[in-house]
């Protein structure tokens, strides 16, 4: 079936140390995106690719970085992460922007900092 | 500023009862409202979606939502609940933000929690 892989589903790293979280898609869709849910909030968009282009959130702290080498894959880099940044972390995809594009998320990896 | 409302964290519900979700947003605009659905340890998955037409909307596994412009309101409901039916549930918004790209507003979510 095509769908959205996230990996790992649970991700244990040291305060300030730099993890990468990755995600990959067999829908062959335009849109990437990552979203942070933190513990009992909702999920909270961090950016999005359409194709090549980076669009990022204006409130998205400069730590976080996003990579996507090709269509099927995108990346999340927290380049020292703090321990305000545990959460999950969501990926989706779609076809396109707008609202009849159905977003498709991943089942999410889970970040704790220690 | 844009917002969607859950009011219940958690709503409990004995099986085959009825069970309705609540969801308010604030908008001066023309909005598009949705709900998600999230089984532990899944990726959120679209149950239905109001862009335009008929208030009434029906989406998947017996759910419908009808919206309400007069009261701001996109409640989800379920005449009889399955202990299946146990998950998280979120409602959002879709709007146009200042970049010109669109991007969803979620509620906190509610806890559906179905008992035998």
């Amino acid at each position: 079936d095509a769908m959205v892989i996230q990996n790992p589903r649970y991700q244990v790293t040291q305060f300030g140390k730099p993890v990468t979280l990755s995600c990959s898609q067999t829908l062959n869709h335009n849109v990437m995106y990552w979203y942070q849910q933190k513990s009992s909030q909702a999920p909270k968009l961090l950016f999005h690719y359409y194709d090549k282009d980076f669009n990022n959130e204006a409130d998205t702290p400069d730590n976080f970085q996003s990579r996507r080498p090709n269509t099927s894959f995108c990346f999340l880099d927290i380049r020292s992460p703090g321990l305000g940044d545990a959460a999950m972390y969501l990926c989706a995809t779609s076809s396109g922007v707008g609202p009849t594009y159905e977003q498709y998320f991943g089942p999410g990896t889970r970040l704790t900092v220690t | 500023a844009q917002s969607v409302t859950q009011l219940d964290s958690q709503v409990p519900v004995f099986e085959e009862a009825p069970v309705e979700l609540r969801c308010n947003y604030s908008s001066s605009v023309s909005v598009y409202l949705f709900w998600y659905v999230q089984y532990p340890n899944q990726g959120l998955q679209l149950l239905l979606k109001y862009l335009s037409g008929s208030t009434l909307v029906k989406g998947i596994n017996g759910f419908e939502a009808e919206f309400n412009k007069s009261q701001t309101s996109f409640h989800l409901r379920k005449p009889s609940v399955h202990i299946s039916d146990t998950a998280e549930y979120f409602c959002a918004v879709i709007l146009l933000g200042s970049s010109g790209t669109y991007k969803y507003i979620f509620g906190t979510g509610t806890r559906l929690k179905v008992l035998a």
